[in-house]
């Protein structure tokens, strides 16, 4: 079974408005990366929080990882249609070189 | 610079055919990823390739399914006798270094067996 799991499956949001994103693993990790996947660009890195990190932002990004309860959240601000996109989590398991990526979120931004 | 390449990006085949599909990562990359992409699904890992060290087939799903890398330069997956459940969207990333690092993306080759 997939390493992670986002949640919620989907979310629709109007623009202007906050986004957040979950996502739960269940094994030790070195770190554990944010994509984003849109049908025009593929896939693409957001961020990486490692295992000894709390928190980390990216422009209108921020990422927090909580290493007792497994689980990572990405919260976009002030969310734009362009923002539209799947969003998958990805975590790199201790140990190991792969990374098990999660379902994904479908994130629609309304205009 | 040049990103993570693949060819082709659509390939129909016939059920039972054999299919190789090309991935050139980006140059100085140590680190080889394939995925299998379902329609909606997430990515399913593969095969990992890490310099010259022995690849991670753990996610190779038959032994019909194979990879090969020369060195740190382009990869091939081969899929003998294809079956209708191989169709899938496949995807191949290349990073600094495996498993600490991010990972860059081709835009994947799209397979449809018939």
């Amino acid at each position: 079974s997939q390493q992670g799991e986002e949640d919620p499956q989907a979310l629709s949001i109007q623009e202007g408005e906050n986004a957040t994103m979950n996502c739960s693993y269940k094994t030790s990790i070195n770190n554990l990366q944010w994509y984003r996947q849109n049908s025009g660009r593929g896939l693409v890195h957001l961020i990486l929080i490692r295992s000894n990190e709390r928190e980390k932002h990216s422009g209108r990004l921020r990422v927090t990882l909580d290493t007792s309860k497994k689980s990572s959240s990405l919260l976009i601000t002030a969310s734009r249609a362009a923002d539209t996109a799947s969003y998958f989590c990805a975590t790199g398991a201790s140990g190991t070189y792969k990374y098990i990526f999660g379902t994904g979120t479908r994130l629609k931004v309304l205009a | 610079g040049a990103g993570v390449s693949q060819s082709p990006s659509n390939k129909v085949t016939e059920k039972g055919k054999d299919v190789e599909l090309r991935c050139d990562p980006i140059s100085g990359h140590t680190a080889l990823y394939w995925y299998r992409q379902r329609l909606g699904q997430g990515l399913e890992f593969l095969i990992y390739f890490q310099g010259n060290s022995a690849p991670d087939k753990s996610g190779l799903p038959s032994d019909r399914f194979s990879a090969e890398r020369t060195g740190e330069s382009v990869s091939t997956l081969t899929i003998q006798r294809t079956q209708q459940e191989d169709s899938a969207v496949y995807l191949c990333a290349s990073s600094t270094s495996g498993g600490r690092y991010e990972q860059y993306f081709g835009p994947g080759t799209r397979l449809t067996v018939t």
